[in-house]
């Protein structure tokens, strides 16, 4: 695995705002998840996809967040108007069938102010 | 429930004591664990996995299923062990992954 890119690193919205991340894995990864990471607390589960099929929601995923998976390929998550709340960090990672391990990104920061 | 403990959000050592990250977990089915670390600046990363019980930059992780542990171990620590360390359970089937709060490692020299 050499990689996992997220686009922004970093992004400032006001509230209310809409939001999307991107995230693009190495053509391996036939799993691609996203985590919220906040201020001292490990990655929370949102979603994950099994290349296009999204195949499990956790519950921290309201009705404004929404997530895709195109053509297996890269993901993109959206969240609709943004509230204080959703101030943090957003990781992507790739799962390949040979590897047991993840392959984490370097993030998306989202600030809401 | 599923759910993963690391009790101690800071451990400081010197360089060349042992060290010991502590990680309990609670899940109905076969645990699959993992502890991952993440230095200054960096992202999450792979240290160990259970299954392979491999020792990585000299760490080592025994499962043990009676008091449902999966302590991080290293004799000797060295100034570029701090870090970040997470203690998750893989979720079978899914594969997501259920991590600890973390526990931040410093070194001193």
């Amino acid at each position: 695995d050499t990689g996992v890119s997220q686009d922004p690193r970093h992004k400032i919205t006001k509230r209310g705002q809409n939001v999307t991340f991107r995230c693009d894995p190495i053509s391996e990864h036939n799993r691609l998840y996203w985590y919220r990471q906040t201020l001292g607390q490990g990655p929370e589960f949102l979603t994950y996809f099994q290349n296009e099929a999204q195949l499990e929601k956790s519950r921290l995923l309201s009705d404004r967040f929404s997530a895709e998976r195109p053509k297996g390929s890269f993901s993109t998550l959206e969240i609709q108007r943004t509230e204080q709340g959703d101030s943090a960090m957003y990781l992507c990672a790739g799962r390949s069938p040979a590897n047991y391990g993840y392959t984490f990104g370097s993030g998306t920061r989202l600030t809401v102010v | 429930a599923q759910r993963v403990t690391q009790p101690e959000k800071l451990l400081s050592v010197f360089k060349g004591a042992p060290v010991e990250l502590k990680c309990n977990y609670s899940y109905s089915g076969s645990p699959e664990l993992f502890w991952y670390v993440q230095y200054s600046r960096q992202r999450l990363q792979l240290l160990l996995r259970h299954i392979s019980r491999e020792s990585i930059k000299g760490f080592t992780a025994d499962l043990n299923k009676g008091e449902t542990s999966f302590h991080l171990k290293k004799p000797f620590a060295q100034e570029e062990d701090s870090a970040m360390y997470y203690c998750a359970l893989s979720v079978y089937n899914t594969d997501k992954l259920i991590f600890g709060t973390g526990t931040r490692l410093q070194v001193f020299p």
